[in-house]
């Protein structure tokens, strides 16, 4: 079984640009989440899709977005990049929301701000 | 609302020796509990979780927990500590009777180093 796959791995941006990161959940997870890793502030959530639907969405300011598609794929989107959304972006997937059942996690998108 | 606590940044161990990760806790229902390791550059790898039933938790390479209620805790373990041991370990609770907070919450993360 194919696990959480991300693309692209590394990707390199200037400030104001936006970015469009993708993230494929194993087959049959319905429900997948994002989050940021800074060495800074750790691990913090971004937001949550299951079904089409957010169903939660972390502090972060309006330039992150994010959707999900039919087929349970999930791309987001920061807009007007800044120096500090530089971090590593990590897609993770499950069966479904509140589930008992872990989260599988891709290795990320690595993502340098200039 | 949920949190999860990991107080030390780092601990060191020597090869062979006992190691724990402490990791408290704090729900309003019932917790699922979960501990995540993370290589370099690579995402987080499932290690074990707690849902119900026995306190003592058995997962990959070798890795325990045991979830103490009481005192709101869920420290990993192992016996006998391996270099390759050395990651970055995460604790991550789920109220499971809260509908509204089913993100999983993770701690700050502690990082294991283990000397040969």
């Amino acid at each position: 079984k194919a696990g959480v796959t991300q693309t692209p791995r590394y990707l390199i941006k200037t400030r104001g640009q936006q970015v469009t990161l993708s993230c494929s959940p194993i087959s049959g997870h319905r429900s997948v989440s994002w989050y940021q890793q800074t060495p800074g502030q750790g691990l913090q959530f971004l937001f949550e899709y299951f079904s089409e639907t957010q169903r939660n969405k972390g502090n972060f300011p309006g330039r992150f977005s994010g959707r999900q598609f039919s087929n349970s794929r999930s791309e987001m989107n920061v807009s007007t990049l800044e120096l500090g959304d530089s971090a590593l972006y990590l897609c993770a997937s499950s069966v479904g929301p509140g589930s008992n059942q872990p989260q599988h996690f891709g290795d990320g998108t690595r993502l340098s701000i200039l | 609302a949920q949190s999860v606590a990991q107080p030390e940044d780092q601990v060191n161990v020597a090869e062979g020796n006992p190691l724990t990760v402490k990791c408290t806790y704090s729900v309003s229902g019932n917790p699922y509990l979960f501990w995540y390791v993370q290589y370099p550059n690579r995402g987080l790898q499932f290690l074990l979780k707690y849902i119900t039933g026995d306190n003592l938790v058995k997962g990959s390479y070798g890795f325990e927990a045991e979830f103490n209620k009481s005192q709101t805790s869920f420290h990993l373990k192992k016996p006998s500590a391996l270099v390759s041991d050395s990651a970055l370990y995460f604790c991550a609770v789920r109220d499971i009777f809260d509908s509204s907070a089913s993100k999983i919450i993770f701690g700050s993360g502690t990082r294991l180093s283990i000397r040969p």
